[in-house]
This record gives C-alpha cells, sequence and structure tokens, in this order.
C-alpha cells in the first residue's frame, strides 16, 4: 500500500484565495482525520469521518474552514478565504475501526502559505 | 483525556539508549499510553502503546510504573534516524479515535 496520500505538498496562494487541500487514505480504512501543525499552536485536530461521515469538527477553527468525504478513498479540506494566518502544515490521517489498536498513519502533508 | 509532561528536550549518543520520560499523573484506568514520533518534516508516526504491562516492539519498549503515572519509552540503541519529536499521548481506547498531541520531548542524537 502506498500509504495516506495527500496533495498538493506544498501550496503557495494570496491572501483571499480559495485553497483545497486533498487526501486519499488508506484503502480500507474507517477513520480519516485532517490536522494542522504550527509552531505557535504544535499539533492540533481539525476534524475526523467515520465512513465518510464527520464525525467531530469541534476542530475547526472557523466557517471558513470546510471538509468533505464524498467517498470511502477521498477527502478534501478547503479554506475560502484563505489568509495569512492559515498557513501551516495539514496533516491527513487514516486508521482502522479497529476495537484494540488504533494506530493512526498520518501522509507526509501539505505546507500552506498565505501570503 | 489526561494530560501528559514530557521535558521539551533530549540529547543521546549514538548507539546508547535513549529513555524517554512521561509523567501522567491523572490518568485514568482505562485509558493507555501512546507513543509518537515525528521526524522533521514529515507526518507524525506510531511507535508503541500500552495499558499497564510492558511492551515490546521491533521500535521500542514502553516501560510503565506499577502506579500508571509515569512511563518511559526506550530506544534501546539510538541511531541519527531517532532524531525526532516524540509525542506521549493517554487516551481511552474507544472509536472517538481522537489523538491529543502536546508539545512533546524534541530528542537529539549525536554521533
Amino acid at each position: 500500500d502506498a500509504g495516506v496520500i495527500q496533495s498538493p505538498r506544498h501550496e503557495v496562494t494570496e491572501m483571499g484565495q480559495e485553497v483545497t487541500l486533498r487526501c486519499k487514505p488508506i484503502s480500507g480504512h474507517d477513520y480519516l482525520f485532517w490536522y494542522r501543525q504550527t509552531m505557535m499552536r504544535g499539533l492540533e485536530l481539525l476534524i475526523y469521518f467515520n465512513n465518510n461521515v464527520p464525525i467531530d469538527d469541534s476542530g475547526m477553527p472557523e466557517d471558513r474552514f470546510s471538509a468533505k468525504m464524498p467517498n470511502a478513498s477521498f477527502s478534501t479540506l478547503k479554506i475560502q478565504p484563505s489568509e495569512p494566518r492559515d498557513s501551516a502544515v495539514y496533516f491527513c490521517a487514516s486508521s482502522l475501526d479497529g476495537v484494540n489498536y488504533n494506530e493512526q498513519f498520518f501522509g507526509p502533508g501539505t505546507r500552506l502559505t498565505v501570503l | 483525556d489526561a494530560k501528559t509532561t514530557q521535558p521539551p528536550s533530549m540529547d543521546c549518543a549514538e548507539g546508547r539508549a535513549a529513555n524517554l520520560p512521561c509523567n501522567h499523573s491523572t490518568i485514568s484506568g482505562n485509558e493507555y499510553v501512546y507513543w509518537y514520533r515525528q521526524i522533521h518534516s514529515q507526518g507524525p508516526q506510531y511507535i508503541i502503546h500500552g495499558l499497564k504491562n510492558n511492551e515490546t516492539n521491533e521500535m521500542a519498549s514502553l516501560i510503565i510504573t506499577e502506579d500508571r503515572k509515569s512511563s518511559t519509552l526506550i530506544l534501546p540503541h539510538a541511531t541519527l534516524r531517532d532524531t525526532a519529536v516524540y509525542y506521549c499521548i493517554v487516551r481511552v481506547q474507544h472509536n472517538t479515535d481522537k489523538l491529543i498531541f502536546g508539545t512533546g520531548t524534541r530528542l537529539q542524537v549525536f554521533p
């Protein structure tokens, strides 16, 4: 398996533009997570899905952020409009719906820079 | 989930054992101890987890004190590639599956 795939790996955009980050989880995994990492706030959970359904979006910073999972193999995180403070590395992770073992597998991340 | 306390940084000589401590004095009886690490510019990587017994796998060993208020991650023979930030996380093992990352310990392995 190729692991969790994220695209693009790097994104540079200007303030006010729409940004879409993409994630392909590991095949067969039931959970998908979106995290954001900054120097100031560390690694924080934004939202997670179980079987394509959003379960907890309490970490989504504001209405400018939205996430979707239209099927088991694809998810997007959208920021509209983007702001410089959204600059961060965004990670996607997936895991099995295991009873006793909940290792999360992380993708390589998308480094977002908003100018 | 219980909070954890880790030293911000540690050094270790290559080939020696790296012992990374974690305090979790408010841990509940049903909370597990998880360790992840993050090598620079990569996503976090799972290392090991345990409830109350010591655990060992191909990457590391996890020693949990009898009262479960603290634990130690041991990398038996540290290499330069083990240089990373190590996160200790305690969480209930159920299907909400949330990991809450603290600030971790930055381990520097030197030649």
